[in-house]
């Protein structure tokens, strides 16, 4: 079992603001991708961190950021807020050539 | 910008139905998925087939993939309701994993 838990599902925050949005699995894996989904989009890549060390990053600016921690555990920072930072955030667990498992998201409202 | 396109954008069939969507890439894969998504949620793992496989069932869903043209299709046979839902492709390169635009689907009972 490979849940992954996003925190918080929702949140509202204000432009110029900076948010920390969550992700964890039930089980261990060093691979973990960020994306970013607006509405009535796919989703597009952010980041991805492998073994606490970004290992792969799209096309999005250094105010989006990102931690892994030693429990696989991981965080996206965003600073500095845009309205257009209104979108779905999606983690990802992504075990080598199988299927990848995401979290629930969370929704992110900048006004 | 997205890695992959997919079409239709849209498609919208009567229950009963089958429901084909395609996808395009660019880059070299080493298997491609296809995900279910819901009301703007999480993404529902459908089927993955391989870069070295053409074709693959499960249950209703149907995959083919041509890696010369790089391209894939999706069909869904006999469509119910509950398959209303945004349907995406996603490419898979050593642990880097790319996304379509998606297809919406809306299946009319």
């Amino acid at each position: 079992e490979t849940g992954v838990t996003q925190s918080p599902t929702h949140l509202i925050k204000t432009r110029g603001q900076q948010v920390t949005l969550r992700c964890s699995s039930q089980s261990g894996h060093n691979t973990v991708s960020w994306y970013q989904q607006a509405l009535g989009q796919g989703p597009q890549f952010i980041f991805q961190y492998y073994r606490e060390e970004e290992n792969g990053r799209g096309n999005f600016p250094p105010r989006f950021s990102g931690l892994q921690f030693p429990n696989y555990s991981s965080e996206l920072n965003v600073n500095a807020l845009e309205l257009d930072d209104s979108a779905l955030y999606l983690c990802a667990i992504i075990p080598v050539n199988t299927e990848a498992f995401f979290g629930q998201g969370t929704r992110l409202t900048v006004v | 910008s997205q890695q992959g396109e997919e079409d239709p954008q849209a498609l919208s069939i009567q229950e009963g139905e089958n429901a084909t969507m395609n996808c395009s890439y660019k880059t070299s894969i080493n298997n491609l998925q296809w995900y279910r998504q819901n009301s703007g949620r999480g993404l529902v793992h459908l089927i993955l087939i391989r870069s070295n496989e053409r074709e693959k069932h499960s249950g209703r869903l149907r995959v083919t993939l041509d890696t010369s043209k790089k391209s894939s299709s999706l069909l869904i046979t006999a469509s119910r309701a509950a398959d209303t839902a945004s349907y995406f492709c996603a490419m898979y390169n050593n642990n880097d994993m790319r996304f379509g635009a998606g297809t919406r689907l809306t299946v009319k009972p």
